[in-house]
């Protein structure tokens, strides 16, 4: 059975940091590109960031560009997202997915809270 | 970056048909935007529906379906049930980058 499940959401002051993880299991963890997307309070689904098999490309939306980084240990079939620089407005629901042309898994999403 | 547009909100009877449509800034949406479909109900995560234009998953009911039409993704529900009442989102691929539309809240009133 596939299961991703993502970890190391939480509230967290303006300026400060987080690193989000993402356990996957029942695939090929090493064969997938992997994505974030998040969702802040009542709004839509926003793609965050990806990152190749063997990590050597990733990209970023414009708004996370410079303050978060993705990663992975296919080792351990762990994806992660080091979030730099945490503003209000990247309070969210963060998710990680496969997303390829044909695999969407989905976890059940992180809750992150930029407040003062 | 392309912005991916969808109706804000959709109402369907139920039984009824509804199709959500999904566009590009970019220009007519083809085969190499791989269209998913995604829906979503409250306090959920996002489930796929639909993946590469048509393919569906194994739980997707038999009635939606998935299409490209007039230049846009196309998402139809047939014979519209409570339980599809939820917000539909859409993802296109450009090139490595995914851009979701910004949903349709779909009411079965």
């Amino acid at each position: 059975e596939v299961q991703v499940v993502e970890s190391g959401g939480g509230l967290v002051q303006p300026g400060g940091s987080l690193r989000l993880s993402c356990a996957a299991s029942g695939f090929t963890f090493s064969d997938y590109w992997m994505h974030w997307v998040r969702q802040a309070p009542g709004k839509g689904l926003v793609w965050v960031s990806f990152i190749n098999k063997d990590g050597s490309r990733t990209d970023y939306a414009d708004s996370v560009k410079g303050r978060f980084t993705i990663s992975r240990d296919n080792a351990k079939n762990t994806l992660f997202l080091q979030m730099n620089d945490l503003r209000a407005d990247d309070s969210a629901v963060y998710y990680c997915s496969t997303l390829t042309t044909t695999t969407a898994y989905w976890g059940q999403g992180a809750q992150v809270t930029v407040s003062s | 970056q392309a912005v991916v547009t969808q109706e804000p909100s959709l109402t369907v009877s139920p039984g009824g048909t509804v199709t959500l449509t999904c566009g590009s800034s970019t220009g007519a949406v083809a085969s190499h935007h791989y269209p998913y479909w995604f829906q979503q109900k409250p306090g959920q995560a996002p489930r796929t529906l639909i993946y590469d234009i048509s393919g569906k998953q194994s739980w997707t009911p038999a009635r939606f379906s998935g299409s490209l039409l007039g230049g846009k993704a196309a998402l139809t529900l047939s014979g519209a049930q409570p339980e599809d009442e939820a917000d539909y989102y859409c993802l296109l691929f450009y090139s490595d980058v995914r851009v979701f539309g910004g949903g349709t809240k779909l009411t079965v009133l």
